[in-house]
């Protein structure tokens, strides 16, 4: 049972290009998530999903898309990279709205 | 974005004293979650709690979920050097809408 899991650990992109960040939990959780983290600024959410095929937008989602072809996958997109989206991106998931959470190890962006 | 307020911001201790941390808010949760953050890693869970007034240990560490539901304290107990992290409080509020909203972070460090 590894819990959620994030691929890649690192990555470094250059300005426009194009990368997805994949999370994958074996918890049969109904709901996932993706954070991003920066300093003084704390976890902050970009997108979710309630379930398989549905997606919603978070506090940051602008810049970002997400799909979630199957219940235990949960895909972040960026089409065109900016600086400013570098950041450590954290994926979550949970059996329901109102249970805790469970984060992955997360995944270090950096975009030049 | 909607951050919880957590004290105090940071903590240096020697090995073997008590910790005592906060979290505060001006809405009521209907849960609280405790997490721990070690450098370049995802935070993971320590204690969930469901029920105002509710007390919940795991090993060293005792949580309590605030009567006001608007609070919630975090302890440990004979602080080890391994107890070195950032802590955060997490609430959840339920309904249509919910979403985790996170504290800004406990720095604890333990020396030897």
């Amino acid at each position: 049972n590894a819990g959620v899991t994030q691929t890649p650990k690192f990555r470094v992109l250059k300005t426009g290009q194009s990368m997805t960040l994949l999370c994958a939990q074996d918890m049969n959780h109904e709901y996932m998530y993706w954070y991003r983290q920066d300093p003084g600024m704390g976890l902050r959410l970009i997108h979710y999903s309630v379930g398989e095929g549905t997606t919603a937008k978070g506090e940051v989602p602008d810049g970002y898309n997400v799909s979630r072809l199957k219940k235990q996958n949960f895909l972040l997109g960026l089409e065109s990279a900016a600086p400013s989206q570098t950041s450590v991106y954290f994926c979550a998931s949970s059996y329901s709205e109102t249970y805790e959470q469970y984060f992955g190890p997360g995944t270090r962006l950096t975009v030049t | 974005g909607q951050q919880l307020n957590q004290s105090p911001q940071s903590m240096f201790i020697q090995e073997g004293e008590d910790v005592s941390m906060n979290c505060t808010s001006s809405s009521i949760f209907n849960t609280w979650l405790w997490y721990k953050q070690d450098p370049g890693e995802g935070p993971v869970l320590l204690i969930a709690l469901y029920k105002a007034g509710e007390l919940t240990s795991n090993g060293r560490l005792t949580a309590q979920f605030g009567i006001t539901r608007k609070d919630s304290f975090l302890n440990i107990s004979a602080s080890i050097p391994s107890d070195v992290g950032i802590y955060f409080c997490a609430g959840l509020r339920g309904g249509a809408t919910n979403k985790l909203i996170f504290g800004t972070g406990t720095l604890l460090a333990v020396q030897p």
